[in-house]
């Protein structure tokens, strides 16, 4: 069964970081790009970014660059979302996802997620 | 960045309705979108990918419809666990959009 469990979440001061993980099981971890996607109370779905198999290539949405790094250990079936010089604008939960590119229809989409995790960033 | 736009934002609909949700994006993303259901208190489920095709172990009554700028999500005969946010994604262009969300309520 596949399942991703994120963790790491909790009330961090404007300024502060804070370090998420995702652990993953029940697939093989290296073959997939994972999905940041972060949700604020009460509002919609914002994709936060993505990590491929290999590390290798990582994109962010421009409200998190240059404050927010992924990184992954393929080893431990681990993903990592390093967060800096946090604002009050990044308090939401946030969920890891896995993406899946499909050959069929040739696209991609986000098939499995994580419970998510809060973040509060507030003084 | 593209943007995506749902309509209505929020339904009010009955058992046994059917649904229809809108999807248009602010420029051509092929059929590069995907359509989630969410309930409250848990994470999004995939619904449909490729703007058409069902994801494994959903529903029939779930169809998806589209390619360019806009994109159908349909419940052919709404049922009591179907009340939840529906929101599309476009998988296009970097950064992956999602869509506002719309909100299905039981009238």
């Amino acid at each position: 069964e596949v399942q991703l469990v994120e963790s790491g979440g909790g009330l961090v001061q404007p300024g502060g970081s804070l370090r998420l993980s995702c652990a993953a099981s029940g697939f093989t971890f290296s073959s997939y790009w994972i999905n940041w996607v972060r949700q604020a109370p009460g509002k919609g779905l914002e994709w936060v970014g993505n990590i491929k198999e290999d590390g290798s290539q990582k994109n962010y949405v421009d409200s998190v660059k240059g404050r927010f790094t992924f990184s992954r250990d393929n080893a431990r079936n681990s993903l990592y979302l390093q967060m800096n010089s946090l604002r009050a604008e990044d308090t939401a939960i946030y969920y890891c996802a896995r993406g899946y590119y499909d050959s069929l229809t040739d696209t991609s989409h986000l098939d499995y997620w994580g419970q998510g995790t809060l973040v509060t960033v507030s003084s | 960045d593209i943007q995506l736009t749902q309509s209505p934002s929020f339904l009010s609909a009955s058992v046994s309705d059917r649904v229809t949700i809108t999807c248009r994006a602010s420029q051509g993303i092929r059929n590069y979108v995907a359509w989630y259901q969410q309930k409250p208190g848990k994470a999004p489920k995939l619904l449909i990918y490729g703007a058409s095709t069902l994801q494994s172990g959903v529903p029939s009554r779930f169809s998806g419809s589209g390619s360019g700028t806009e994109f159908t999500l349909t419940i052919s005969s709404l049922q009591p666990e179907d009340f939840a946010t529906y929101y599309c994604q476009q998988l296009n262009n970097y950064p992956f959009t999602f869509g506002p969300g719309t909100k299905v309520d039981m009238k």
